[in-house]
């Protein structure tokens, strides 16, 4: 995990709440991800990002937003948490656009 | 539909009994293949990546190999310490898609 850190790494929130959700990197890597980890589901890519202010959308982004307004930091933002995101959520960085060549920590968000 | 499957599920070992597991694809034109170990409460750490059939990756006791349609993760003579979700992920060579199995969860028993 050295070089990538997550905050925080856990938090309870309520339906219908915003969260916000910080992935730092000082490795200087291009490539950032978000991902979300459930059981029977495997990982699953929420946005990335190919550089400052550039992102996209992946498998699952509906009910997330990103913004990535300098290199090391890329926000994954619930504008209205729902129960069905909570989740382990994965940052990673890579400087090539593979599969996240290295993985955060992990934040595990319970939404009530 | 199934991008990635990976199996068994779930793999017990004796000490020193070497083993296989799978990971299967039918995403079309593969830009690469990865393989992550992951331990409870952590995120993945990265093992290999593989990008054209035949190709063969090692590391200590693992040896990773690739063929069309899938991989195989080779664990020989595990130990204890080898005890962890080992996750397989495929990349298309179209679009930024990645698609990652479920995991193979192996317990290594001395």
């Amino acid at each position: 995990d050295a070089g990538i850190t997550q905050s925080p790494r856990h938090k309870v929130t309520e339906t219908g709440t915003p969260v916000t959700l910080r992935c730092h990197q000082t490795e200087n890597h291009r490539y950032m991800y978000w991902y979300r980890q459930d059981p029977g589901h495997g990982l699953r890519l929420i946005h990335y990002s190919y550089g400052v202010k550039d992102t996209d959308k992946g498998e699952v982004s509906d009910g997330y937003s990103v913004s990535r307004s300098k290199t090391e930091d890329f926000l994954l933002t619930l504008e209205s948490a729902t129960s069905s995101q909570t989740s382990v959520y994965f940052c990673a960085i890579s400087e090539e656009g593979g599969a996240g060549g290295d993985f955060g920590p992990g934040t595990r968000l319970t939404v009530l | 539909e199934d991008q990635v499957t990976q199996s068994p599920e779930a793999l017990r070992l004796q000490e020193g009994e070497s083993s296989s597991l799978n990971c299967s694809y039918t995403v079309s034109g593969l830009r690469g293949l990865f393989w992550y170990r992951q331990d409870p409460g952590k995120g993945p750490e990265f093992l290999f990546t593989l990008y054209s059939a035949g190709e063969e990756k090692e590391k200590e006791r693992l040896k990773a190999t690739l063929t069309k349609k899938e991989s195989f993760l080779h664990i020989t003579a595990p130990k204890p310490e080898d005890s962890a979700t080992y996750l397989c992920a495929v990349r298309q060579n179209t679009g930024n898609q990645f698609y990652f199995g479920t995991g193979t969860s192996l317990t290594v028993i001395p």
